[in-house]
């Protein structure tokens, strides 16, 4: 397929643990990724980005791992809040696409039950 | 708040109406992009902007559409003879440099056609 795609349409957890969201993607040329935190009725919040040199980025909480050899990209947020519920979106960059686009999976559900 | 805004955040219309939406990218951002959102996905690319010059447009994008950034600055998009399937949220998004990378997006537009 030609599309960034996620494994899990929902995630529930309980607050205080720890979170994964997976992704995984197709195009073997991609060469940078984003990961969003998207609310309900807002647009879409920049969390964390990657680019295809590395394999693991950490920030305030969250953690981005890129597994190149499978094509597989997970965020991890380490003791989840309730304000961490939203919808959560991995993007990539393919620069064979004329390189100035992000294309973006179909998106996962992350609730915080508390 | 992202820096990013964009107006109006509703637009409801008949099919057949022209709109026209505005983005206002950071100030410094020298690249804007737009996208369509529709419910339970994620951010589908529409066409983007370095300074004033549009260098690259989906195919999503028909000739009913057309986005304009006359000054490098804010950008407009437009749609004539709207259609019901172009109910979507638009979002826009501005970032720095040459590269599609850390998109900051604004709350976008909700555009409703009946």
């Amino acid at each position: 397929g030609e599309s960034v795609g996620l494994h899990l349409p929902t995630l529930s957890v309980q607050e205080g643990d720890n979170s994964i969201i997976n992704c995984a993607y197709s195009n073997s040329a991609s060469d940078y990724f984003i990961w969003y935190k998207q609310e309900s009725g807002k647009g879409p919040q920049f969390i964390i980005d990657i680019r295809s040199n590395m394999d693991k980025r950490q920030g305030q909480r969250v953690t981005v791992l890129l597994n190149k050899t499978v094509k597989h990209l997970s965020l991890q947020i380490a003791a989840t809040q309730p304000g961490d519920s939203a919808v959560y979106f991995c993007a990539e960059n393919r620069p064979n696409n004329a390189g100035n686009m992000l294309t973006f999976g179909g998106g996962t559900r992350l609730m915080v039950k508390p | 708040d992202t820096g990013v805004s964009q107006d109006p955040r509703h637009k409801i219309t008949k099919r057949g109406q022209n709109v026209t939406f505005r983005c206002d990218p950071i100030s410094e951002h020298n690249r804007l992009y737009w996208y369509r959102q529709t419910l339970g996905q994620g951010p589908e690319f529409l066409t983007y902007f370095q300074n004033e010059a549009q260098l690259e447009k989906s195919r999503l994008l028909s000739d009913r559409f057309s986005a304009e950034r006359p000054k490098g600055s804010f950008s407009t998009l437009e749609i004539q003879r709207t259609e019901q399937g172009d109910s979507a949220m638009y979002l826009c998004a501005s970032s720095m440099g040459t590269g599609p990378y850390e998109q900051y997006f604004g709350p976008g537009t909700r555009l409703t056609v009946t």
